[in-house]
């Protein structure tokens, strides 16, 4: 199992839709998270840490569950804008040496 | 305030050959790792480095070896250039103790 598992996709959704990405983790001792977007050649950017509570930013909402040991993103009203590649970032321990899914590639449409 | 700076931002080597990339970190930011990236994949983790010493590294050969300056500047060297090696190289930054870690745009490397 690896260690950290998102669907690669593409997710291709038209414009005005919601779109949700799980990412599993194998980890039971990760301790912080964190969702990336990476535009197409282009270097990681970071969306959003994810906390225990879950936590909003305009249309990007995140959450964890740790007994399930998963984290999602959850995208309200798509824009063209957020077509990309979200990487989910886990972080084991204390030495913060994270690692990465394979990345989940979204599409949105006219 | 200059983020993080790669160079250079693209190569072609040929097997057997030896690469070094550089990487400038954000200003404020003394902890540098290194990532390699395969087209379609994440980024893997290389290594990283606070205090000019590496103090964690993943699953990578001895091939893979680094180096970080006073000014926290940083050096990726490859030895003995495999086609396999062929692959985005991302530096990044973060400050000691923080998680968000910043990138630059990263070093193309294509071996041949």
């Amino acid at each position: 199992r690896k260690e950290v598992e998102q669907d690669p996709g593409p997710f291709n959704v038209p414009e005005g839709a919601t779109v949700a990405f799980n990412c599993t983790y194998s980890n039971s001792a990760s301790q912080s998270f964190f969702w990336y977007r990476q535009d197409c050649r282009k270097e990681p950017k970071l969306l959003m840490s994810v906390y225990s509570s879950g936590n909003e930013d305009g249309r990007f909402t995140a959450q964890l569950n740790r007994a399930s040991q998963y984290i999602s993103l959850l995208i309200r009203d798509s824009k063209l804008s957020d077509s990309a590649t979200y990487l989910c970032v886990v972080n084991g321990g204390g030495s913060y040496i994270p690692t990465f899914g394979r990345g989940t590639s979204l599409i949105v449409h006219p | 305030d200059a983020g993080v700076t790669q160079s250079p931002t693209h190569l072609i080597k040929t097997r057997g050959q030896q690469v070094t990339l550089r990487c400038s970190p954000k200003s404020g930011h003394d902890t540098v790792s290194w990532y390699q990236q395969a087209l379609g994949q994440g980024p893997q983790f290389i290594f990283q480095y606070y205090e000019e010493e590496e103090r964690q590294r993943g699953n990578f050969p001895d091939r893979f070896s680094g180096h970080q300056f006073p000014n926290y500047s940083s050096e990726l060297n490859v030895n003995a250039l495999l086609l396999g090696d062929s692959a985005l190289y991302l530096c990044a930054s973060r400050p000691t103790g923080t998680g968000e870690l910043f990138f630059g745009e990263g070093s193309r490397l294509t071996v041949l």
